[in-house]
């Protein structure tokens, strides 16, 4: 059964600060690896998919990559800003686009 | 274009009452999903639909169920409804795969309906 690890769970950082995030999955046998950002009442909006064969996506600010041999991802934020403060979840596909397997989220709070 | 939309927004049931939380999706997506979100947890997927007249059982889906008859449409109803069902629902959807898409989309949200049963 596919485990998702998200760390840290809250992360609080002053403004213009580049930031990593982390994500840790245990079954390499994946699909592709999403990242979400969620806003407090919201539902999620997908940032970055990359896919099995790839090793990292680009957009904008964010960098997201992706090594699978380890197990693990990870989400690079350059120059963060308040407007960055959500929580983000990673999810990992197993087999199809569909049952995504999702941790538990990083809480970022960037303070201006 | 609205995206994936969810109703209501809140509600507040008691134990035992039956409801169907709607979702409906204007992309022509093929797929369609149901995950609960319990407070500082991640998603876990409920039921999910790759298309009109076919569903399957996700992680979590004793106490539910669900219907596909048009590619817009996938409700998900509760029959008794029980203290450990409050949570909050997200129904989302995506493109399937191959076809004019030659790699993976992600998935489209709704905003959610957040639902306590006292």
């Amino acid at each position: 059964k596919q485990e998702v690890t998200q760390i840290p769970a809250a992360l609080s950082v002053p403004e213009g600060e580049n930031l990593v995030l982390n994500c840790s999955f245990t079954d390499s046998a994946i699909y592709n690896l999403q990242w979400f950002r969620q806003d407090p009442g919201k539902g999620l909006t997908s940032l970055l998919l990359i896919q099995s064969s790839q090793r990292e996506q680009t957009s904008g600010r964010l960098n997201a990559s992706l090594d699978k041999s380890s197990g693990r991802s990870t989400l690079y934020i350059a120059a963060s800003q308040p407007g960055d403060s959500a929580t983000y979840l990673c999810a990992a596909s197993g087999g199809s686009n569909y049952k995504l397997t999702f941790g538990k989220g990083t809480l970022l709070t960037v303070n201006p | 274009n609205a995206g994936v939309t969810q109703t209501p927004k809140f509600r507040i049931l008691k134990i035992g009452q039956s409801m169907t939380l709607q979702c409906t999706q204007d992309m022509n997506h093929n797929y369609m999903y149901w995950y609960r979100q319990d407070p500082g947890m991640g998603l876990k997927l409920i039921y999910y639909s790759v298309g009109a007249g076919i569903t399957d059982k996700g992680e979590v889906p004793n106490g539910y169920n669900v219907s596909r008859s048009t590619t817009e449409d996938f409700p998900l109803r509760l029959e008794l409804a029980a203290p450990s069902q409050t949570s909050v629902y997200f129904c989302a959807s995506s493109p399937p795969e191959g076809g004019i898409y030659r790699r993976n989309q992600p998935q489209h949200f709704g905003d959610g309906t957040r639902l306590s049963i006292l």
